[in-house]
This record gives C-alpha cells, sequence and structure tokens, in this order.
C-alpha cells in the first residue's frame, strides 16, 4: 500500500517557468489537499480539494492552481514560478466526508523540495 | 486573520528530562490534532482531541485540549533521541472542518 506518493522528491526551477508537481493516493481518499512548510511558519494551506471535479482555495492560493479529474490524482501547477515559491511541498490526503463532525486525520506524502531561483 | 502559534519555537534537552509545547489560537477549536514530523521527514499524524479539558496519553506523551478549546499542549515525560522532531498542532480554519490550519511547530532537540 503506498498511500500518498508526490513526484518528483526535488526540483529547480528559474523564475518564470513553469511545472506539475504530482500526487496521487491509492486509499480511496475523498479529500485531498496541498500545504507548503516553510521555515519558521509551520504549514500552510495552498488548495484543497472535496471531490473528483471539486477545488478550492486555502490561505496562500495566489500562484498555484489545481485540478482533481480522478479520485486519486491531485496536481499542483505552477504557472509562472517565483523565488517566493522556493519551498517544501507536501500533498496530503484524509477520509474526510461532507457530514463529518471533526477534520479527519491527514496522511502525508514525502513531499517535494522547490528551489526557484 | 486567524492564527495558531506555538511555544518555544525550539527547545534542546538532555534525554531524559521532560518537554511541553504549548498550542495558542486565535479562535475557538472544535477539535485539534497534533502531528510530529522527523527532520527530512513528512508529517505523521499523532491524537486528536476533541472535547473541552480532555486529556490522552500515549505512552510517555500526554496531550491535553483546553477548557476554553483555544490551546492545547503536548508534554513528553523523560524524552528519548527517537522524540526529536517537529511537533505541530492543526485546528479547524474558518471553522470549517474541511480544512486544517497549522501551528508555527516546535522544534525538539534531544542531546544523548
Amino acid at each position: 500500500n503506498a498511500g500518498v506518493t508526490q513526484t518528483p522528491k526535488f526540483q529547480v526551477l528559474k523564475t518564470g517557468q513553469s511545472m506539475t508537481l504530482q500526487c496521487a493516493q491509492d486509499m480511496n481518499h475523498e479529500y485531498m489537499s496541498w500545504y507548503r512548510q516553510d521555515p519558521g511558519m509551520g504549514l500552510r494551506l495552498i488548495h484543497y480539494s472535496v471531490g473528483a471535479g471539486i477545488t478550492d482555495q486555502g490561505e496562500v492560493p495566489n500562484g498555484y492552481n489545481v485540478s482533481r479529474s480522478t479520485t486519486e490524482d491531485f496536481p499542483l501547477r505552477l504557472l509562472s514560478a517565483a523565488p517566493s515559491q522556493t519551498s517544501v511541498y507536501f500533498c496530503a490526503s484524509s477520509t474526510q466526508g461532507p457530514s463529518s463532525s471533526y477534520n479527519s486525520p491527514l496522511h502525508f506524502g514525502n513531499g517535494t523540495r522547490l528551489t526557484v531561483t | 486573520g486567524q492564527q495558531v502559534m506555538q511555544i518555544p519555537q525550539y527547545q534542546h534537552v538532555q534525554e531524559g528530562e521532560d518537554f511541553t509545547t504549548y498550542c495558542n489560537s486565535s479562535t475557538t477549536l472544535s477539535n485539534i490534532q497534533w502531528y510530529k514530523q522527523r527532520p527530512g521527514g513528512h508529517p505523521v499524524f499523532l491524537i486528536q482531541l476533541v472535547k473541552s479539558g480532555e486529556v490522552k496519553k500515549q505512552k510517555r506523551l500526554t496531550f491535553q485540549f483546553g477548557e476554553a478549546k483555544k490551546n492545547s499542549s503536548l508534554h513528553i515525560t523523560a524524552t528519548q533521541t527517537t522524540d526529536v522532531g517537529t511537533y505541530f498542532c492543526a485546528g479547524p480554519y474558518g471553522g470549517a472542518t474541511n480544512k486544517l490550519i497549522f501551528g508555527t511547530g516546535t522544534l525538539l532537540a534531544v542531546q544523548p
């Protein structure tokens, strides 16, 4: 059981380049999300999805796009990379359902370390 | 905007000493979760608290949710080198059960 798989593990981009961070989960989780982690700032929510075809913005969505065409995949796109997007990106999934009273625990991938020069 | 702060940011202890990290939210939380992230790793879920004043234990770890549901703490008794890592609390973002906001984290270093 692979859980949440992120690719690539490392990436270096030049300012203005575009790229897609891949995230796939095999746990049949409806809920998927993207976080970025910067020193001293914890993890900040970028975008999330409660099911295929449904996405919404988190705390820091600017500069990022997402789509959710299948339950398994939730790619994160950087259309024009900026040095401020240098960070570690984590994808996470959970069993969160629409009628849940509390937040469900998140299962995280191993992360993608992105550097933008 | 909503904030979840943790203190201290960093704690260095000798193996065998106790450790406590505190989590303070600017808003009332319906539930709070705690995660541990080993150096170079990803966050791993530890526990969830939902009731006011709730206390839960996992071996040497004791988790507490404040009476007002705006703060929480994690206490580790007799730290071991395997406890090294960053501990995060997390709660609902904007009160939504489908969004989690994370605290700033506390990095624990344990010297053998």
